[in-house]
Formats: C-alpha cells, structure tokens, sequence
C-alpha cells in the first residue's frame, strides 16, 4: 500500500492555466506537507497542515492555494500558472511530534509551456 | 537561522569503495537531523535520523552516520558501496514550528558509482 499517493505524476500545461495536484496519505499522520523541488534539485517547504489547519505559510505566492478537507488529504491549487512554476512538488506527512520524519510522496513534475 | 551545508555538489566513488558524505548544519538548540535519499524520478526516502541519544545511528541499507556537536556535523558513510547506492543524497535539520516539523534541506550530493 502506497503511504502518501499524489496524483498525478506529471502535469503538462500552458502558461495561465489553473491546475491542482492531489495528496492522500494512509499513514495516520496529522501533518501534512508541500515541498517544491526546482531544477536544481533545491528542495523548499512550501505549507503545512496539521489537522485541516495551517501551520506553515512560507514566503510563496497567493496563486499556490492549499486545501485540506481532511487529515488525510492536503491539495494544491495553483492559479495562472507561470512558466517559473515548473518544478517537482513533493506532499509529506508526519506525527506532530518532535524528531519525527517526514514521509514523501513520489512527486508531481509540473511543466510550463 | 537554522540551515544545511552539504559542500560536496558531486562524488563519484568505485563500487566496493567506503563512502562518507558531509554535511554541516547551524542550529541554536539540539537539532534533530535527517538523511534521506531521492533516486532518479521518485520521491525521498529516508535512510536515518538523530534526535538523541547514541551519536552514531544506523539506517537502512547499511548507511550510518555520526552526529559531532562540536563540528556541527552529521556525516554519512556506509563501509562498502553498491550501484544500486547510485543517487542524491540530502541532509536535513529539523525543528518543531507549532503542530508541525520543519526540516530545511540541504542542497544535495549526487552519488555516482564507477563500475
């Protein structure tokens, strides 16, 4: 059983669209995570959730919109999409307690044309 | 500020060949610390971690690594490489932010292996 799923794997679409990436995790964990990995393989937190609430928010543009509907699922929406957008975004998750790891999903590569 | 220095972007060792990855990290308090590995088109998995305790911590497939205060280190190293080992490596810090961990990454060593 995959632990954190997102769908889908690649994502190919023109510059100002709007598009979402899907993370469901079964691991039981209350937080949950988006990364995006860049060309260069930088890896940065973008959000967090922990129970359907937002704990983090780092220095990301509004056009990202996190939703949670449940513990288990944490989506990106992304508005008018940029070419600047493309990269590898990552959902985690994790127990809310200190030193515990991070659990990666596969990865979505988002690319911009 | 916490951050993560891996000063080694590339490293290609023989297979057979002892491996050691290094990784710096700045941290006012204990930190906890990760390694994880990313293969070629998935996502990151984890090989070990410290939080406390015994300062040199065993992980999966062989790997350990050794958490020096006094260097502010948390180097890898598994005695003897496989080219399945082939991939990037990545160090993280990680600290508590509310109900959430934060882990900030480091750049990232790519793991070559010469046949």
């Amino acid at each position: 059983d995959t632990a954190v799923s997102q769908t889908p794997k690649y994502l190919v679409t023109q510059m100002g669209n709007d598009k979402s990436i899907k993370c469901e995790q079964n691991l039981g964990h209350d937080t949950m995570y988006w990364y995006k990995q860049d060309s260069k393989k930088f890896l940065k937190i973008m959000f967090s959730y922990n129970n359907k609430e937002l704990i983090i928010n780092e220095t990301v543009p509004n056009r990202f919109s996190p939703k949670s509907p449940d513990k288990a699922h944490l989506n990106l929406h992304i508005n008018s999409l940029e070419l600047g957008d493309s990269a590898v975004y990552f959902c985690a998750s994790s127990q809310a307690v200190k030193g515990q790891p991070q659990h990666f999903g596969d990865g979505t590569r988002l690319s911009i044309l | 500020a916490q951050s993560v220095t891996q000063p080694d972007i590339h490293i290609t060792v023989s297979e057979g060949a002892s491996l050691e990855l290094r990784c710096n990290y700045s941290y006012g308090a204990t930190p906890y610390l990760f390694w994880y590995v990313q293969s070629p088109g998935q996502g990151l998995q984890l090989l070990l971690k410290y939080f406390s305790g015994d300062t040199l911590v065993q992980g999966i497939k062989g790997f350990e690594a050794e958490f020096k205060r006094s260097q502010s280190s948390f180097n890898l190293r598994k005695p003897s490489v496989h080219w399945s080992d082939a991939a990037e490596y990545f160090c993280a810090v990680g600290s508590m932010y509310s109900s959430a961990s934060k882990i900030i990454f480091g750049s990232g060593t790519r793991l070559s292996i010469r046949p």
